[in-house]
């Protein structure tokens, strides 16, 4: 059965510090996203990789980084968390050949305080 | 820029009626749209899709959606609901950013299915 594992279901950290989540496809798939979830806005693009090494800036790229060194992982990173990034992250990957399937992990609930 | 709307927060409907979840888009070009589900504390599930050809696309879990060009819509439908398809629905539809292909979402739909 084909899986996207994010590394954390639920994260409580503090204002100002550094947060990694972690994101592992076994499909390999070549594309892989990270988005945020919140009420009443529905998903929207964080940041997004192609492929090995390559990343793209989405809609709301401001705060985070990524980093995808091997084909199956992709992290999401951020360099100074604020209260303002509470929210549900979401991973999905796809194949470049199959259009707009995407697979997603079962997201991480990260709370900043 | 592309988009879609989903106009309804909420849906409610009684177990075995049929069900109906709203989309319209905003695209240039040809549409390539989509609907996932998102049950609790869960991530995102692929129903269906429409790239091209017959209006009607059908799905996962019984249910179906229909692309009508000329309202720019592509509504989620099923003949009769069942109380475990309350979830979270999502509309989405392929948008270009730089020759790569990435998905916009839309706000979300709750269904609410009553026994």
């Amino acid at each position: 059965d084909v899986k996207v594992t994010q590394s954390s279901r639920y994260l409580v950290k503090r204002t100002g510090e550094k947060v990694f989540l972690e994101c592992v496809q076994d499909m390999d798939h070549e594309n892989m996203f990270w988005y945020r979830q919140d009420p009443g806005l529905g998903l929207r693009l964080i940041y997004f990789s192609y492929d090995v090494k390559m990343k793209e800036k989405g809609d709301i790229p401001e705060g985070y980084s990524v980093s995808r060194e091997k084909k199956e992982r992709f992290s999401l990173i951020l360099e100074s968390a604020s209260t303002n990034q509470t929210s549900m992250y979401l991973c999905a990957s796809k194949s470049w050949r199959t259009p707009g399937e995407l697979f997603f992990g079962e997201g991480s609930r990260l709370t900043v305080l | 820029a592309q988009s879609v709307a989903q106009p309804e927060d909420q849906v409610n409907v009684a177990e075995g009626n049929p069900l109906t979840v709203k989309c319209t888009y905003s695209v240039s070009g040809n549409p390539y749209l989509f609907w996932y589900v998102q049950y609790p504390n869960r991530g995102l599930q692929f129903l269906l899709k429409y790239i091209t050809g017959d209006n009607l696309v059908k799905g996962s879990y019984g249910f179906e959606a229909e692309f009508n060009k000329s309202q720019t819509s592509f509504h989620l439908k099923k003949p009769s609901a069942l109380v475990s398809d309350s979830a979270l629905y999502f509309c989405a539809v392929r948008a270009l950013n730089t020759g790569f292909q990435k998905l916009v979402f839309g706000t979300g739909t709750r269904l609410l299915v009553s026994p």
